[in-house]
């Protein structure tokens, strides 16, 4: 079982549509849990981080956490053509104390 | 002006040479790493530094060695380059540790190996 595990996609939205990413993890002591957008040929920017069960909101991002069910989500509302990119979900194993990323989910919103 | 900055972007070099890839931040960071970037996106840690001592030592291949002259700095050395080295690397830096803390990314160095 890989640690960080994300669907490679491609997700295909249209435009204005909700894109939901998904991202398991196996280290049930994770604390800290980030979400990564990376560009074509870009380096990977951060978009928001989750400490806590629930739901984290930031503009039209949503990050949610389920510890119990190690899963976290990001949910970009009214999607838009400039949000097509990778999303990175990268998570802090504290038994290692890295960030381990997983490898990425291709969006696509369509016009 | 720039917060991580990497040099040089691109590097295109012949199995079995040395070559080295250097990283600044201006950001005040005391933390700088080296990530791995495959063809198939995967990002994987390589090393990391606190304060220009060596925290994290994945296992790479002893080819690697990395060095921090100041808590600014972070430089790679690749010694007898293979084809499978060829891949994006990343240089990034944090306040603090990897557990709470935004990283920093530089803009990348794509290592092609001929």
């Amino acid at each position: 079982q890989k640690e960080v595990e994300q669907n490679s996609g491609p997700l295909s939205v249209p435009e204005g549509a909700i894109a939901s990413l998904n991202c398991t993890y196996s280290d049930r002591g994770s604390q800290s849990f980030f979400w990564y957008r990376q560009y074509s040929g870009k380096s990977p920017e951060l978009i928001m981080f989750i400490y806590s069960n629930g739901d984290k909101e930031d503009g039209r991002f949503t990050a949610q956490l389920n510890k119990a069910s190690q899963y976290v989500s990001l949910l970009i509302r009214d999607s838009q053509p400039s949000d097509s990119a990778t999303y990175l979900c990268a998570v802090h194993l504290r038994a290692t104390n890295k960030l381990i990323f997983g490898t990425g989910t291709l969006l696509a919103v369509q016009p | 002006d720039t917060a991580v900055s990497q040099t040089p972007k691109y590097l295109v070099t012949q199995m079995g040479n040395d070559k080295s890839i250097k990283c600044e931040q201006n950001l005040g960071h005391d933390t700088m790493y080296w990530y791995k970037q495959d063809s198939k996106k995967f990002l994987k840690i390589m090393f990391s530094y606190n304060n220009k001592e060596l925290i994290i030592n994945e296992t790479v291949p002893n080819r690697f060695s990395p060095k921090s002259p100041d808590k600014a700095h972070l430089n790679l050395h690749i010694n007898s380059l293979e084809l499978g080295d060829s891949a994006v690397y990343f240089c990034a830096s944090s306040n603090g540790g990897v557990s709470y803390n935004e990283q920093f990314f530089g803009p990348g160095t794509r290592l092609t190996v001929l």
